[in-house]
């Protein structure tokens, strides 16, 4: 079956624009979650869904991030009034449904975004 | 809060020989651990997982790791490797349903 689809997968922009990064999850999963990775670095958590709504949302760097995922499948990475420093790799992945208190569902990552703001 | 350690950014080998890569935690409860993979211009990929029960764990192409409670460590090794393990090797820990990763470990195999 189809695994965890990102698109684009290169995008690059100007400072200060504005830049949606797409995720479309395997098929029946409910959790979705939301990485990024700098060079160098192992991939850092930023948001994770459960269905529809945002269960944690504790990793968004700053005001200028925001996610949705509205019907519970395709969920949407927004970038607002862009940095450099935001610069990276951003990974989706997804996982059968996700549990508070301890999760042993394997996570399933997509290829990524790659983000570069000139 | 829960934090992983990769102590080694690049590690060298020879086909064939054995290799070890290791990986340390830190965390005030009991945790889920996973080391992933990821191959040149492919997404992560599930290597493992240590849930409970016993401490070694195998999964695929080969790899096995050994969670070892009392010094927080959760090292992965192959027997014996093949040019196609160069690949980024990442350890994590689970918490809730969030992962926290490591900065990651290259593992470059020459012939």
């Amino acid at each position: 079956g189809a695994g965890v689809s990102q698109t684009p997968s290169n995008k690059v922009t100007e400072k200060g624009k504005y830049v949606e990064l797409r995720c479309d999850p395997i098929s029946g999963h409910t959790a979705l979650y939301w990485y990024r990775q700098s060079l160098g670095q192992g991939p850092e958590f930023l948001i994770y869904f459960q269905g529809t709504g945002a269960a944690d949302d504790s990793g968004l760097p700053n005001d200028r991030f925001f996610a949705v995922r509205p019907e519970g499948s395709v969920s949407t990475l927004k970038i607002q009034r862009t940095e450099r420093g935001d610069s990276a790799v951003y990974l989706c992945a997804s996982s059968l449904r996700g549990e508070r208190g301890g999760s042993t569902d394997t996570q399933y990552f997509g290829p990524g975004t790659r983000l570069t703001v000139l | 809060a829960q934090s992983v350690t990769q102590l080694d950014s690049q590690v060298p080998v020879f086909e064939e020989a054995p290799v070890e890569l290791r990986c340390n935690y830190s965390s005030s409860v009991s945790v889920y651990l996973f080391w992933y993979v990821q191959y040149p211009n492919q997404g992560l990929q599930l290597l493992l997982k240590y849930l409970s029960g016993s401490t070694l764990v195998k999964g695929i192409n080969g790899f096995e790791a050994e969670f070892n409670k009392s010094q927080t460590s959760f090292h992965l090794r192959k027997p014996s490797v093949h040019i196609s393990d160069t690949a980024e090797y990442f350890c994590a820990v689970s918490l809730y349903s969030t992962l926290t990763f490591g900065k990651g470990t290259m593992l470059l195999v020459s012939p």
